[in-house]
């Protein structure tokens, strides 16, 4: 069974610039949340999509971030305009909707630097 | 106060030492405990889910106290291999976002 993939690994852009991620869930996990790592902190959470919908964006800093899960498939996470702070490291993760202890497996990432 | 607390370390052993963690949460109404396992410039990857009985996977161990709100992880016979963050995780409700403490660096050494 393939892995949450992510893409692109790294990212380097500047300030005021537009960068979208790109997040493939493990197949048939409904549940697709996004995490952030920012430099010296503990991984937080950004959002949560059940299939399509947001179930829980209360991690989302600012309108900056818009999070996308069209179709219930893949999931795309924008930035614009990128400020310094949004620098770091932006994890995907999935789980099953039902029937298990909604263990969720994390992708490797998307490295992130806003210059 | 952080919702996850663990100690930072770096908790540095020899190989075959037994080394363990522990994480306090502040959330009693916590439905469920992992750690998660993360190498450096990766993601993290689930070692272990936690349960009230307490439950081991070959030489981890791992155990919740839900009185104290209180999680463990003991490791025996440590192995070069073991050497990475180890992070305590709580999930407020089933299915829904996880929070993270800010890990426990071990360093095993030969």
């Amino acid at each position: 069974e393939a892995g949450v993939t992510q893409f692109p690994s790294h990212s380097v852009i500047e300030k005021g610039q537009t960068v979208t991620l790109r997040c493939d869930p493990i197949s048939g996990h409904d549940n697709l949340y996004w995490y952030r790592r920012v430099m010296g902190k503990e991984i937080k959470f950004l959002l949560h999509f059940v299939k399509e919908s947001k179930q829980d964006e209360s991690g989302m800093p600012n309108n900056r971030f818009l999070a996308e899960r069209t179709g219930g498939t893949y999931s795309t996470l924008k930035v614009q305009p990128a400020e310094l702070e949004d620098s770091g490291v932006y994890f995907c993760a999935s789980s099953r909707l039902t029937g298990g202890s909604y263990e969720q497996y994390f992708g490797p990432g998307t490295r992130l630097t806003v210059t | 106060r952080k919702e996850v607390e663990q100690d930072p370390g770096p908790f540095n052993v020899p190989e075959g030492a037994t080394v363990a963690f522990n994480c306090t949460y502040s959330n009693s109404a916590s439905q469920s405990f992992f750690w998660y396992r993360q190498d450096c410039r990766k993601e993290p990857k689930l070692l272990m889910s936690v349960y009230s009985s307490g439950n081991e996977d070959g030489r981890f161990t791992a155990q919740l106290n839900r009185a104290s709100q209180y999680i463990s992880l003991l490791i025996r016979d440590s192995k070069l291999s073991d050497s990475a963050t180890y992070l305590c995780v709580v999930n407020i409700k089933y299915g829904n976002k996880l929070v993270f403490g800010a890990g426990t660096i071990l360093r095993v050494k030969s």
